[in-house]
């Protein structure tokens, strides 16, 4: 059974930073993409970033570019996201997706419950 | 990036009814357009990917149509476990982009 479950959220102030972290397990991590999904308070949902299984290819939404780094460590089967100068606007549950395939762009088809992020003085 | 808009923002609905839930896209996205069930504090559940492909699991009771850039979900009759939010998500380009959902309530 694929599980993913994401850790690292909490408060923290404007312009701060944060790791989350999600721990894969009943897959072969490697061999798919990843990404990040956010939903604000009361909002949709939005794709923030995306890392192939195993080819190292980033992607990133304009919205977090330059301020968000996504990376994976297939030894450990865990997705991270650096969050730096965060906003008020990045306060959301941030989701970790599994996709069906190692690269290319798809559906998400198996996520987290997710972490929480609160960016506030 | 694609804009995707979904319609009613909310519909009432009771037990039993037919429910249809229409997405549009902003330009064409093919059929690579997928449906997701989220209920609060879950993880979002897919139920449709390609336009009209039912996952894995999912009550036959879900289907989707269209291409181009008008889709539909349809709940040919309402269960209690349906009861939720509905977004679309196009995956044409790799800046994905979801629709900003549709609450199924009870009527």
């Amino acid at each position: 059974e694929v599980q993913l479950l994401e850790s690292g959220g909490g408060l923290v102030q404007p312009g701060g930073s944060l790791r989350l972290s999600c721990a894969a397990s009943g897959f072969t991590f490697s061999s798919y993409a990843m990404s990040w999904v956010r939903q604000a308070p009361g909002k949709g949902l939005e794709w923030v970033s995306g890392f192939s299984g195993n080819g190292g290819s980033t992607y990133y939404a304009d919205s977090v570019k330059g301020r968000f780094t996504i990376s994976r460590d297939n030894s450990k089967n865990t997705l991270y996201m650096q969050m730096n100068s965060l906003r008020a606007e990045d306060t959301a549950i941030y989701h970790c997706a599994k996709e069906p395939h190692d690269s290319g762009s798809f559906f998400f088809d198996h996520w987290g419950q997710g972490t929480l992020v609160t960016v506030a003085s | 990036d694609i804009q995707m808009t979904q319609s009613p923002s909310t519909l009432s609905a009771s037990v039993g009814d037919r429910v249809t839930i229409t997405c549009r896209a902003s330009q064409s996205t093919s059929t690579w357009l997928a449906w997701y069930q989220h209920k609060p504090g879950k993880a979002p559940k897919l139920l449709i990917y390609k336009a009209s492909n039912l996952e894995s699991g999912v009550p036959s009771r879900f289907s989707g149509s269209g291409s181009g850039t008008e889709f539909t979900l349809t709940i040919s009759s309402l269960q209690p476990d349906d009861f939720a939010t509905y977004y679309c998500q196009q995956y044409n380009t790799y800046s994905r982009t979801f629709g900003q959902g549709t609450k199924v309530e009870i009527k």
